[in-house]
This record gives structure tokens, sequence and C-alpha cells, in this order.
């Protein structure tokens, strides 16, 4: 089991609006660490889409994160077919020696 | 502009040792730590462990602590990953990624990736 947890998959219709969601404990979301997110493609290396609640030079501003309490979340809106991807969050977890931590990833279909 | 260039892919025996390479460019290793996750067929992301920028510092997960290690040549700007007694749950695409720290510690460039597979 992955430390943070995601929705194994979410969908919806060009033009929506879908959030993805990530739970995590006092150890590491709670603690007050960043989380950050990142798309992946099939066949390809994940991109940073999100870190902390900024986007990286070229992510479209549809995309925006939000952290509260030991959870957060990706909002997309505006969907468009070429947002069909893996979503993973990612944070850091202050018990586990330092570790960086993920999510198991979240699969978004664009119907 | 930023880029890590990993080395290709690998077919390994089971018990055998791989070790993998992560050639940055438009920065110096020394100036970001790198790290390494990895990801097995159809599965998610796994975080395997980091180095930090000055090479002295090194946290691994648990699951991989007395397999793994990682360093860093600042000679030829590279980073490598040696894991050890590969076994057939260790196939899966690892890829080497810089520590944003400032990014608050996000990965903010990543390898393209090296497909390892372990079989007899």
């Amino acid at each position: 089991q992955s430390v943070l947890t995601q929705p194994p998959s979410v969908s919806g219709a060009p033009g929506q609006r879908v959030t993805i969601s990530c739970t995590g404990s006092s150890s590491n979301i709670g603690a007050g660490y960043d989380v950050h997110w990142y798309q992946q493609f099939p066949g390809t290396a994940p991109k940073l889409l999100i870190y902390g609640n900024n986007r990286p030079s070229g992510v479209p501003d549809r995309f925006s994160g939000s952290k509260s309490g030991t959870s957060a979340s990706l909002a997309i809106t505006g969907l468009q077919a070429e947002d069909e991807a893996d979503y993973y969050c990612q944070s850091y977890d202050s018990s586990l020696s330092g570790n960086w931590v993920f999510g198991g990833g979240t699969k978004l279909t664009v119907l | 502009q930023v880029q890590l260039v990993q080395s290709g892919a690998e077919v390994k025996k089971p018990g055998a040792s791989v070790k993998v390479s992560c050639k940055a460019s438009g920065y110096t290793v020394t100036n970001n730590g790198i790290t390494w996750v990895r990801q097995a067929p159809g599965q998610g992301l796994e975080w395997m462990g980091w180095i930090s920028a000055d090479s002295v510092n090194t946290i691994y997960a648990q699951r991989f602590q007395g397999r793994v290690t990682m360093t860093t040549d600042t000679s030829t700007n590279t980073a490598y990953m040696e894991l050890r007694t590969l076994r057939s749950d260790d196939t899966a695409v690892y890829y080497c990624a810089r520590v944003w720290w400032n990014g608050g510690k996000c990965f903010d460039y990543w390898g393209q990736g090296t497909l390892v597979t372990v079989s007899s």
C-alpha cells in the first residue's frame, strides 16, 4: 500500500471540472510538508505539474493544487482530452527516516 | 536547459547487480540532490532513495537498504544507482530526478527512464 491514498480512477467530460484527492497522515501532509503533483503519460517519465500551490512555467492555469489538514487535492478545470493521464501526489514523511512518499496514482479518463 | 539522460535498458539474471547512470546537463549535480524512483510494469511510482548535492549524505527507502548504493561523479556530472541481489520483482523502469529543495523538495526534472528486466 502507498503511504498517500488516491482514488484509482476519476473521469469527466470535456469542459468539466474534476478533482483528485490525496490523503495522508500527521507524519506527512498533516506535518505541514508540501504536496506535489506529477502527470504521467503512458511510456513517458513523470512531469512535475504542481509544486505546493504553484505551477511550473508552461503548466496551464487549469491545474491547481490545495491542501487542508492531512489531505490535498488536484483540481483540473475545463477538462481536455489531452489531460487523460495518470496523476501522482507526493510529499515528505518524517516518520520514515526522512523519506519521500507517493500516492498510488489516479487514472484520469476524459469521456 | 536542464536535462537528465539515463543509460540504456538492461537485462539481468536473478542475483546479479545493475548500475544505472544519470548524466546531468544544464546544471551541476553538486547544486541539487538526485533522487531515484522506480515503476514496476503497470504499477505506481516508488521512491528508492536520495543522494545529497555534496554526495556526502544518502537516504535509502527501508525496503532497499542493504541492496542499493547511490553515488555521484562530479567530474562527469553523473549520478549512479546500483541495485544488488536482483529479484524478478525488481523488474521496473528506474528514473532519476533532480530534487528542487526550494520547491518544497519536489522533483522538477526527470530522466527518461531505464528499463531493468530481471529474468532467468
